[in-house]
């Protein structure tokens, strides 16, 4: 398996426009994560979702992010409108158990 | 509230220089603690699980260790190449999400 893969690697955007970030998943694991991570806050989970069901949202910052996963094998998570300070670095994980298998990430710059 | 301190934020080591990095958490009930390193602009990588007290698990020059309150992920004779930051998890009981510390960033120089 090539592990998790997340598109694109860099995004950098306009302040108000929308920005989606895209997960595939591992094959077979049933939970997907959704987090970010800045140097001052660390690794914040925003979501996850369990056999395509989100389950918890409570970490998403505001109205103006979400996240859907229509089938097993894909995920996106939406800002819109995206401010500066949504610039961070996204990361999509996904788990069959307890062990978390992270993508590689996206670094979100807007400007 | 779930919580997870790792010390140092950062640890500067010449290369054969032993230490270790330590991860104190504070849970309702433990399901796991987990152990990762993230090297610069990629994904956290899964190193180790521990589930109960006492419990030990090694990799190459490195062996992570769990008491009821902190764990420790001792290095023993680093190479420059176990420069990265290592992050530490906790899986809290009845929960299906991990709890992650800010992470020590460890530069080992030859």
């Amino acid at each position: 398996d090539a592990g998790v893969i997340q598109s694109p690697r860099h995004e950098v955007t306009e302040m108000g426009q929308e920005v989606t970030l895209r997960c595939k998943p591992i094959s077979g694991h049933d939970y997907l994560f959704w987090y970010r991570q800045t140097m001052m806050r660390g690794l914040e989970l925003l979501i996850y979702f369990n056999n395509n069901v989100p389950i918890d949202d409570s970490g998403m910052p505001e109205d103006r992010f979400s996240a859907k996963m229509p089938n097993a094998s894909f995920s996106t998570l939406k800002i819109q409108p995206s401010e500066p300070r949504d610039s961070a670095v996204y990361f999509c994980a996904s788990s069959q158990q307890e062990s978390a298998f992270f993508g590689q990430g996206t670094r979100l710059t807007v400007v | 509230e779930d919580q997870v301190t790792q010390s140092p934020e950062a640890l500067r080591l010449q290369e054969g220089e032993s230490s270790s990095l330590n991860c104190s958490y504070t849970v309702s009930g433990l399901r796991g603690l987990f152990w990762y390193r993230q090297d610069p602009g990629k994904g956290p990588e899964f190193l180790f699980t521990l589930y109960s007290a006492g419990e030990e698990k090694e990799k190459e020059r490195l062996k992570a260790t769990l008491t009821k309150k902190e764990s420790f992920l001792h290095i023993t004779a680093p190479k420059p190449e176990d420069s990265a930051t290592y992050l530490c998890a906790v899986h809290p009981s009845g929960y299906s999400t991990l709890t992650f510390g800010k992470g020590t960033m460890l530069l080992v120089s030859p």
